[in-house]
């Protein structure tokens, strides 16, 4: 069965540098999602995107993130300036068409020191 | 604001019984909902979407109810297994829009004891 990939499964950085987080969507997906989760709390939207722009962001997407699909295939998620705020977990998720189901990748763990 | 309540963080019961889960929501209309499983660590795994107009959807041992009008969902694991501890997590979306996102809920997590 196809899945949504993520790498690295683990990141650890410094607070200020920037990070990308890389996710490999099933192949006839055509809308693409972030969402994080922070230790401990509900799994938090972050951005959609569909047909090479964002749809709709969440107020935590602020302008140290953008996303990006540069080779049709990865979609990625960039943090530019790192805050310790940023350490979570990170869940890239494809759909395949409005109102079906979102498959989630694996995550990616970020910690921010 | 829109909210949604999982009523219980945390759910202990015995293998071979009926866990049953509850989602509510307010100020919310969502075009349907889904439950995921999500194992420490790991991202959510889906298990079943129920739409607006559908008011129970089944799957093997798993039964989904949505009331639409009291605005709350009713999850149930039959016959339950020490495989099924996990954390369950209640999300809905309520856009016809190019894309939409999930609201989830916070999660019950659920033991099943042998």
């Amino acid at each position: 069965e196809p899945e949504v990939t993520q790498t690295p499964s683990h990141q650890v950085t410094q607070m200020g540098q920037e990070v990308i987080l890389r996710c490999v969507p099933i192949s006839n997906h055509l809308y693409f999602y972030w969402y994080r989760q922070i230790l401990g709390q509900k799994v938090e939207f972050l951005v959609s995107f569909y047909n090479n722009e964002i749809s709709e962001k969440s107020e935590i997407f602020d302008d140290q993130f953008s996303v990006e699909r540069p080779d049709g295939s990865n979609f990625t998620l960039k943090i530019r300036s790192t805050k310790l705020e940023d350490s979570a977990m990170y869940f890239c998720a494809t759909q395949k068409g409005v109102l079906q189901t979102q498959y989630f990748g694996p995550g990616t763990r970020l910690l921010v020191l | 604001s829109q909210k949604i309540e999982q009523n219980s963080e945390a759910l202990n019961i015995q293998e071979g019984k009926t866990a049953t889960l509850t989602c509510n929501y307010t100020n919310y209309s969502p075009a349907y909902l889904q439950w995921y499983r999500q194992d420490p660590g790991r991202g959510p795994v889906f298990l079943l979407l129920i739409r607006e107009n559908e008011k129970e959807k089944r799957k093997e041992r798993l039964k989904v109810t949505f009331d639409t009008t009291l605005k709350q969902s009713l999850f149930h694991i039959t016959a339950s297994q020490p495989a099924d501890s996990a954390t369950y997590l209640c999300a809905l979306d309520g856009r016809y829009s190019s894309a939409s996102k999930i609201i989830f809920g916070s999660g019950t997590r659920l033991s099943i004891r042998p």
